[in-house]
C-alpha cells in the first residue's frame, strides 16, 4: 500500500525553528515527486513547492522560496519541510502529497501535520 | 503564473446534478492536465478525478471531469447527489514546469 505518514503537532513561538517529516512506504521513493501543501485555519490549499528524491532537486512556489527549505533522505524514504525562524503567521496544517508523474496529480497525500506558532 | 478561480460556495439538493467550474488566467486549460480533490471537515484532500476526465478507482462513477477550450475552463460534475458529498472542492494544475496551482476551493452544499 503507497502512505505517506507525517510527523505529529508542533507547538512553537516565534522564532524558533522545527522540521517535520514525511515518510514514504509502499511504492519507488526516487522516482516520484513530493510536494508540501500549506492550508491556513479555515483556508484554501496553497502549493509550497516540491522535491525530486532522485537528484533533490527542488521547486518552490515564490510565495515560499527563502521561507522554508524542502529536503529528503533517500536512506529511510522521508522528505522534510524546515523552518529556521518561525511567524505567528505559519501557523497552519501542512500536507505532503506523492506526485504521481510529471505535471500529474498527487497521491496520496499524508495526513497533515499541524504547526501552532504563538508567544 | 496562472490562476484558476472556482466560484466560492454551490448548493443543490439530493439526487440533483451540480457543476463547479474552475477558469484558467492566461495560457490554455488544455495545456496542463487539471485535477479535482474532495476535501471535508477535519481530512486530507483526496483526488476524484485526475488528467482532466479520469477517475481513480475508489471514486462512484456519479463523478466525472471535463475541460473546455472555449471558455478556458475546467468542469467538474457531480450527479445524483448525495448528503455524503458535501465537502470543499479544489481543483490543481500544474505549469510546464511542474510547479503545482490550486484554485481557491468551492464548498458544495447539498440540502
Amino acid at each position: 500500500e503507497v502512505q505517506l505518514v507525517q510527523s505529529g503537532a508542533e507547538v512553537k513561538k516565534p522564532g524558533e525553528s522545527v522540521k517535520i517529516s514525511c515518510k514514504a512506504s509502499g511504492y519507488s521513493f526516487n522516482t516520484h515527486y513530493i510536494a508540501w501543501v500549506r492550508q491556513m485555519p479555515g483556508q484554501g490549499l496553497e502549493w509550497m513547492g516540491s522535491i525530486y528524491p532522485g537528484d533533490s532537486v527542488t521547486q518552490y512556489s515564490p510565495s515560499f522560496r527563502g521561507q522554508v527549505t524542502i529536503s529528503v533522505d533517500k536512506s529511510i524514504t522521508t522528505a522534510y519541510l524546515h523552518w529556521t525562524s518561525l511567524k505567528a503567521s505559519d501557523t497552519a496544517f501542512y500536507y505532503c502529497a506523492r506526485q504521481y508523474d510529471y505535471g500529474s496529480w498527487f497521491y496520496p497525500w499524508g495526513q497533515g501535520t499541524l504547526v501552532s506558532v504563538s508567544s | 503564473n496562472f490562476m484558476l478561480t472556482q466560484p466560492h460556495s454551490v448548493s443543490e439538493s439530493p439526487g440533483r446534478t451540480v457543476i463547479i467550474s474552475c477558469t484558467r488566467s492566461s495560457g490554455s486549460i488544455a495545456s496542463n492536465y487539471v485535477q479535482w480533490y474532495q476535501q471535508r471537515p477535519g481530512s486530507s484532500p483526496t483526488a476524484v478525478i485526475f488528467e482532466d476526465n479520469q477517475t481513480p478507482s475508489w471514486v462512484p462513477d456519479r463523478f466525472s471531469g471535463s475541460i473546455d477550450t472555449s471558455s478556458n475552463t475546467a468542469s467538474l460534475t457531480i450527479s445524483g447527489l448525495m448528503t455524503d458529498d458535501e465537502a470543499d472542492y479544489y481543483c490543481q494544475s500544474s505549469d510546464d514546469d511542474n510547479r503545482g496551482v490550486f484554485g481557491g476551493g468551492t464548498k458544495l452544499t447539498v440540502l
